[in-house]
């Protein structure tokens, strides 16, 4: 069955990086757009970022452009988010999606468990 | 801009039926859209896309009593025979070429 993994996340300073991890499994991964989803306190889901199934095309939600990079290694089946001079207004819990395929078609999606990130002093 | 307009809340009593509503804007009636659950402390869960036709396919494993429907500019969840386990947000969420995804601001469904 479709399996996406998640690892990271934690407690960090503003300023700050971190980097999240996402492994999937029970799919063929590199046919597929993966994205990171976000919700913060109290909050709505938001995107953050997608990267398209081959890794050619990635992008960002606004306020995270220039600060977040979304990567993908497709020979470990795993997506990753690396996360920059982070703010406080980026504590959130952040969740990998399984998107489109590689023809750009949308059928279902599989999301992963959640990693919670806090960003204080 | 592509905007889903979502009521923040709705109620129904265990084993009725309550129908969500996600709104597209204007400009973009033609487009899909997708239901998720998010049950609080779990990753959300896919249930159905929802097409402008009305067609929908469900994601693996969801009940019968989940069900998809569109009119003009507005798709809609319904869920029949409501369980207390039913309670929980349920987003609409919608995409497009070159457009990343889009999610609406949730409804908070409360199984009386």
């Amino acid at each position: 069955q479709v399996q996406l993994l998640q690892s990271g996340g934690g407690v960090v300073q503003p300023g700050g990086s971190l980097r999240l991890s996402c492994a999937a499994s029970g799919f063929t991964f590199s046919s597929y757009d993966m994205n990171w989803v976000r919700q913060a306190p109290g909050k709505g889901l938001e995107w953050v970022a997608d990267i398209y199934y081959d890794g050619s095309h990635k992008y960002y939600e606004d306020s995270v452009k220039g600060r977040f990079t979304i990567s993908r290694d497709n020979s470990r089946s795993t997506v990753y988010l690396e996360m920059n001079s982070l703010r406080v207004e980026d504590t959130a819990v952040y969740y990998c999606a399984r998107g489109s395929d590689s023809s750009g078609y949308f059928s279902d999606s599989y999301w992963g468990q959640g990693s919670l990130v806090t960003v204080s002093s | 801009q592509l905007v889903l307009t979502q009521s923040p809340s709705a109620s129904a009593s265990l084993g009725a039926s309550v129908k969500l509503t996600c709104t597209l804007t204007s400009g973009h009636i033609t487009y899909a859209i997708a239901w998720h659950q998010h049950q609080p402390g779990k990753g959300p869960r896919f249930l159905m896309k929802v097409n402008s036709d009305g067609s929908h396919n469900k994601g693996a494993g969801i009940p019968h009593r989940f069900s998809g429907s569109s009119s003009g500019a507005e798709r809609y969840l319904t869920i029949s025979g409501l369980q207390s386990e039913d309670e929980a947000d349920y987003y609409c969420q919608t995409w497009g070429t070159g457009i990343p995804w889009v999610f609406g601001g949730g409804t908070k469904l409360t199984v009386l």
